[in-house]
């Protein structure tokens, strides 16, 4: 099945020490998104890749940063985590940008900050 | 700007008893709508879209909405649930401008009681 993978499901990092999210695609999608979410939160977009064209929401932290070396993988770069960078990591594809282009998530990655 | 609210942030519902999950958007024109549903620990799957034509559109897992121009809401029907629809929902609206993004509702936890 096409679909959107994650890894690790669960990552532990110390207050201050960077760490890499990874997310792959085998949907062939241009897009591929990041997003932040906190409990009971909705999912907060952080930054999007259309192919290699990289597009930063205008209130993300210079902490986070990505990288998209070919079509299938993405990775979340976080230089310094705080504390409140805990959160679940959600990685997203979609064919086109725009509204009516649906997006499919992966099952994310939970980010303990210790 | 394009909004969308959830109005309920926890529902609690017997099982087989029938279910409405309310969202209400903010657009000028006619958006696309969507609802996607997060089990605990998981990514968002998408149960349903509307782009345009029928109103009433059929999900995934037993999952209906309707869209109500007149009202600005897509609310999320179930005829009866089951255990394991026990989950957070989010609804989501886009627009036809072709660099904009999603916007998510906050989400409602659905609860099932036996």
């Amino acid at each position: 099945d096409a679909m959107v993978i994650q890894n690790p499901r669960y990552q532990v990092t110390q207050f201050g020490k960077p760490v890499t999210l990874s997310c792959s695609q085998t949907l062939n999608h241009n897009v591929m998104y990041w997003y932040q979410q906190k409990s009971s939160q909705a999912p907060k977009l952080l930054f999007h890749y259309y192919d290699k064209d990289f597009n930063n929401e205008a209130d993300t932290p210079d902490n986070f940063q990505s990288r998209r070396p070919n079509t299938s993988f993405c990775f979340l770069d976080i230089r310094s985590p705080g504390l409140g960078d805990a959160a679940m990591y959600l990685c997203a594809t979609s064919r086109e940008t725009g509204g009516n282009s649906p997006l499919h998530f992966g099952n994310g990655t939970r980010l303990t900050v210790t | 700007a394009q909004s969308v609210t959830q109005p309920d942030i926890h529902i609690t519902v017997s099982e087989g008893a029938s279910l409405e999950l309310r969202c209400n958007y903010s657009y000028g024109a006619t958006p696309y709508l969507f609802w996607y549903v997060q089990s605990p620990g998981q990514g968002l799957q998408l149960l349903l879209k509307y782009f345009s034509g029928d109103t009433l559109v059929q999900g995934i897992k037993g999952f209906e909405a309707e869209f109500k121009r007149s009202q600005s809401s897509f609310n999320l029907r179930k005829p009866s649930v089951h255990w394991s629809d026990a989950a957070e929902y989010f609804c989501a609206v886009g627009t036809n401008f072709g660099n904009e993004k999603l916007t998510f509702g906050t989400g409602t936890r659905l609860t099932i009681i036996p």
